[in-house]
């Protein structure tokens, strides 16, 4: 049973492009969450979706990105327009159901660098 | 709204010696309480978690962590440490939002050093 999956583990972008991060929940999942990390600052909780909706979104910026979880297929989170601040790592989580007892299972990340 | 605040960045003990790390939350209730451990490279794994009854709750790799109501704080434990403990700790505090959705806030994290 694979962990959750998450692609490309480092992503090279210049000022300007679009970054786009995927993350495959483990199995029978359907609840995940995206984090970005900084260093020294922790994990930044971003988005929060189950399959087809964005139930909380109050981390994300309000322009430039984006977040998707299909029926089919991986999650997706989207950057237009990278800037250098958006350089950190990004972390995707699952987990089989909501609810405050539920422990997260992480991806290893995704290393975004902005040129 | 919940915060978790960890107030040591950096801990540096010798192999072999105790490990203390400190974590203090806010929260109006009860919270659920998690540790969690990101070794290098590597995205975060479950230490342990407390919800209810007993304050003293027993982890994986032998930390434990102690839930002190009337001090706020969670702080994680291990009477001895090995050299592959080093690692960035991570507390946590979950919540039942309004809408029902359920997200964990994450302190900023402690480094954890150790010298053989």
């Amino acid at each position: 049973n694979a962990g959750v999956m998450q692609n490309p583990r480092h992503l090279v972008r210049r000022r300007g492009q679009e970054a786009r991060l995927r993350c495959s929940p483990m199995k029978g999942h359907s609840h995940v969450y995206w984090y970005r990390q900084l260093p020294e600052e922790g994990l930044k909780f971003m988005v929060y979706l189950q399959k087809e909706n964005i139930i909380d979104e109050s981390g994300m910026p309000k322009e430039r990105f984006s977040a998707e979880f299909p029926k089919e297929g991986p999650s997706i989170l989207r950057i237009q327009q990278v800037v250098r601040g958006d350089s950190a790592a990004y972390f995707c989580a699952s987990s089989p159901m909501a609810g405050v007892n539920e422990k997260l299972f992480f991806g290893s990340g995704t290393q975004l660098s902005v040129l | 709204a919940q915060s978790v605040t960890q107030p040591d960045i950096h801990i540096t003990v010798s192999e072999g010696a105790s490990l203390e790390l400190r974590c203090n939350y806010s929260y109006g209730a009860t919270p659920y309480l998690f540790w969690y451990v990101q070794s290098p490279g590597q995205g975060l794994q479950l230490l342990l978690k407390y919800f209810s009854g007993d304050t003293l709750v027993q982890g994986i790799k032998g930390f434990e962590a102690e839930f002190k109501r009337s001090q706020s704080s969670f702080n994680l434990r291990k009477p001895s440490v090995h050299w592959s403990d080093a690692a960035e700790y991570f507390c946590a505090v979950g919540k039942l939002e309004a809408g029902g959705s359920y997200i964990p806030t994450f302190g900023r994290g402690t480094s954890l050093i150790v010298h053989p």
